[in-house]
């Protein structure tokens, strides 16, 4: 099992509050990953950072903003809801070594839903 | 046309069956594969990596063809446990920069 985790799980809000959806790995990933689903739906890359003070924006285009402070940690920030937001928040990282680096491993993922 | 195509099902074989999913990308300079799992509303679970012309693990076959830009997935026995959306995916490298491309997935239901 991944030991990477987020949280909250779920969270129901309402439009214009800011929010922050929390994402640590204890595998000491130097890679991690925050993923859009809606359901049914294919994965969408909307952030990714290689390392310490590293980020960039993914494939699809997201009003949220991430940081990298700490190589465990990768928060996602949307600093005012809006119902176009409610979607799964998917949080993953891989390693740096080996043949195995390209390897994702998921978070269960935050439902968020903006009311 | 997608980077990543799969055939998106749903699949609906019984208990003991097997079954197979193909997917095909575009990228020729792609060079890892896998197979993920994704259960109704959960994260996706990776199921098999696979670095060279394909990889076998229990009931599970993965095989590529680079020349076709082709990777199936074959499900032996299939279980009712085995119900699940079957994610391909496929890693593209370049220039230092390494980005996963995932397929909308393929549904398979296992009856009994």
């Amino acid at each position: 099992e991944a030991d990477i985790y987020q949280t909250p799980r779920y969270l129901v809000i309402g439009t214009g509050k800011k929010i922050t959806l929390e994402c640590s790995q204890t595998m000491g990933h130097d890679k991690m990953y925050w993923y859009q689903q809606d359901p049914g739906m294919e994965l969408h890359l909307i952030h990714y950072s290689y390392g310490v003070n590293s980020t960039e924006k993914g494939d699809l285009s997201s009003e949220s903003t991430v940081s990298r402070i700490r190589t465990e940690h990768f928060p996602l920030t949307l600093e005012s809801a809006r119902p176009s937001h409610t979607s799964q928040y998917l949080c993953a990282s891989s390693g740096s070594l080996g043949g195995a680096q390209y390897e994702q491993y998921f978070g269960p993922g935050t439902r968020l839903t903006v009311t | 046309r997608k980077e990543v195509e799969q055939d998106p099902g749903p699949f609906n074989v019984p208990e003991g069956a097997t079954v197979a999913f193909n997917c095909t990308y575009s990228n020729s300079a792609s060079q890892s594969f896998f197979w993920y799992r994704q259960d109704c509303r959960k994260e996706p679970k990776l199921l098999m990596s696979v670095y060279s012309s394909g990889n076998e693990d229990g009931r599970f076959t993965a095989q590529l063809n680079r020349a076709s830009q082709y990777i199936s997935l074959l499900i032996r026995d299939s279980k009712l446990s085995d119900s699940a959306t079957y994610l391909c995916v496929v890693n593209w490298i370049s220039g230092g920069y390494n980005k996963l491309i995932f397929g909308a997935g393929t549904r398979l239901a296992v009856h009994p």
